[in-house]
């Protein structure tokens, strides 16, 4: 079984839609992100959670919100869903580092394509 | 602004060549910095970390290099194969997450 698991690995919706992306891990680690891949603009980090009780903003929020629902989950969730969200999406989970460098876990992605 | 900037999206070479990928950045500071690589419908798969006190670090066939002055990072494969091509990233510590570049593809030729 993968150590990082995203949920569903395709989906198509509508513009407006609400839609949620989910990922959950066994790896124990506290940390997760998402990110989000375009071509030609490379990963971008959409929010980041380094425990349950903590949320941050990445350099690409607006139009996104997360949820850290246990250590081991972290869903995505585009409220109303526009068609330049169409991107393949990236869960990641990494372990505390504290100076050793955070080595980051990817699971497999979503695409998405919002019509 | 802060930038990483890979030399080039694409690098194609022959079989038994050595792969050298670059990776510059601007206006960071950082620690460590990081290689990964992608292949087509997958996600990162993290290959070399080095220090800023690093000059050099090796894994089988791979070589990292790290100049804090130049803010650069080079990133060689060596004896490459075709099983090498793939998309390499270069990633480095920003505040509390981790930047990453666009990416080379690195394709390499039997």
């Amino acid at each position: 079984d993968a150590d990082v698991t995203q949920t569903p690995r395709n989906r198509i919706t509508k513009t407006g839609k609400r839609i949620m992306l989910e990922c959950s891990q066994t790896k124990g680690h506290d940390r997760m992100y998402w990110y989000r891949q375009d071509p030609g603009l490379g990963l971008r980090l959409i929010y980041y959670s380094f425990d349950v009780k903590d949320i941050n903003k990445g350099e690409i929020s607006d139009g996104y919100s997360v949820s850290r629902q246990a250590q081991a989950k972290f869903s995505l969730s585009l409220e109303s869903a526009i068609p330049n969200q169409t991107a393949l999406y990236f869960c990641a989970t990494s372990d505390s580092g504290q100076g050793s460098g955070e080595k980051l876990f990817f699971g497999s992605g979503t695409q998405l394509s919002v019509l | 602004s802060q930038k990483i900037e890979q030399n080039s999206e694409a690098l194609n070479i022959q079989e038994g060549k050595t792969a050298t990928l670059t990776c510059n950045y601007t206006n960071y500071s950082p620690a460590y910095l990081q290689w990964y690589r992608q292949d087509p419908g997958r996600g990162p798969v993290f290959l070399l970390l080095i220090r800023e006190n690093e000059k050099e670090k090796r894994k089988e066939r791979l070589k990292v290099t790290f100049d804090t002055t130049l803010k650069q990072s080079l990133f060689h494969i060596t004896a490459s194969q075709p099983a090498d091509s793939a998309t390499y990233l270069c990633a480095l510590q920003a505040g509390t997450a981790l930047i990453f570049g666009k990416g080379t593809t690195l394709s390499v030729s039997s």
